[in-house]
């Protein structure tokens, strides 16, 4: 049963273009949700995250914004750069201790 | 910066082995995490602890154990090596009090299995 899902394991994107990373999810309990970039070989990292009050949030270059009454999130990214190319895994969370995550999506920024 | 270490960057063991796994984090995290990370299946839980000798399984726990004898460090064995657990594993920890849900990840550690 998966509650995070990220339909498009890979996207292309040209550079200086926008980036547009979607997440659906099923449990209406949840009530944050975090992104995470990856780069081969190292761990994650935090990159932005949204509280489920809120509808957009935004940092720099980075935009999330949540639908809740659809279970969709998505992440902007603008302008997209060559090292935005990594995977970008969205997580939601129903209590402070456990992150459910989705299944990765590859971005690759091309000149 | 929160600092999360692994043992090894990469291993290799052979099928029947006990394996360990080591993490450290230096900022006083109650909580702890171990994730395999594989293509196409993201990052699933395997165990996680909410504080010193305390365990709870994650989403995929068999075939493995853990260990928390001190805050800062958790440990997961892999009782029995098999080649299905050839895997990257991820640890990380968390702050719950801050309430930001954050979770801070190490390096990894990439297993293979022969």
């Amino acid at each position: 049963d998966q509650q995070v899902k990220q339909n498009s394991p890979s996207l292309s994107v040209q550079e200086g273009r926008i980036s547009i990373l979607n997440c659906d999810y099923t449990n209406s309990m949840f009530d944050y949700f975090l992104w995470y970039k990856k780069y081969p070989a190292e761990g994650p990292t935090f990159l932005i995250s949204i509280s489920s009050i809120k509808d957009k949030n935004e940092d720099g270059r980075f935009t999330v914004f949540l639908n809740k009454s659809a279970k969709h999130l998505s992440l902007h990214i603008v302008p997209s750069q060559p090292g935005d190319s990594a995977v970008y895994f969205c997580a939601a969370s129903a209590t402070a201790d456990k992150l459910i995550f989705g299944t990765g999506t590859r971005l690759q920024v091309f000149p | 910066d929160v600092k999360v270490t692994q043992s090894s960057r990469y291993l290799v063991k052979r099928t029947g082995e006990k394996v360990f796994l080591e993490c450290v984090q230096d900022m006083d995290h109650e909580n702890m995490f171990w994730y395999r990370q594989d293509p196409g299946l993201g990052l699933r839980l395997i165990y996680f602890s909410y504080d010193v000798k305390m365990k709870e399984k994650g989403d995929i726990p068999e075939g493995y154990s853990v260990s928390r004898e001190k805050k800062e460090r958790f440990s997961l064995i892999l009782e029995s090596a098999s080649t299905n657990q050839t895997s990257m594993y991820l640890c990380a920890s968390s702050f719950p009090e801050r309430r930001t849900y954050e979770q801070y990840f190490g390096p990894g550690t990439r297993l293979t299995v022969t």
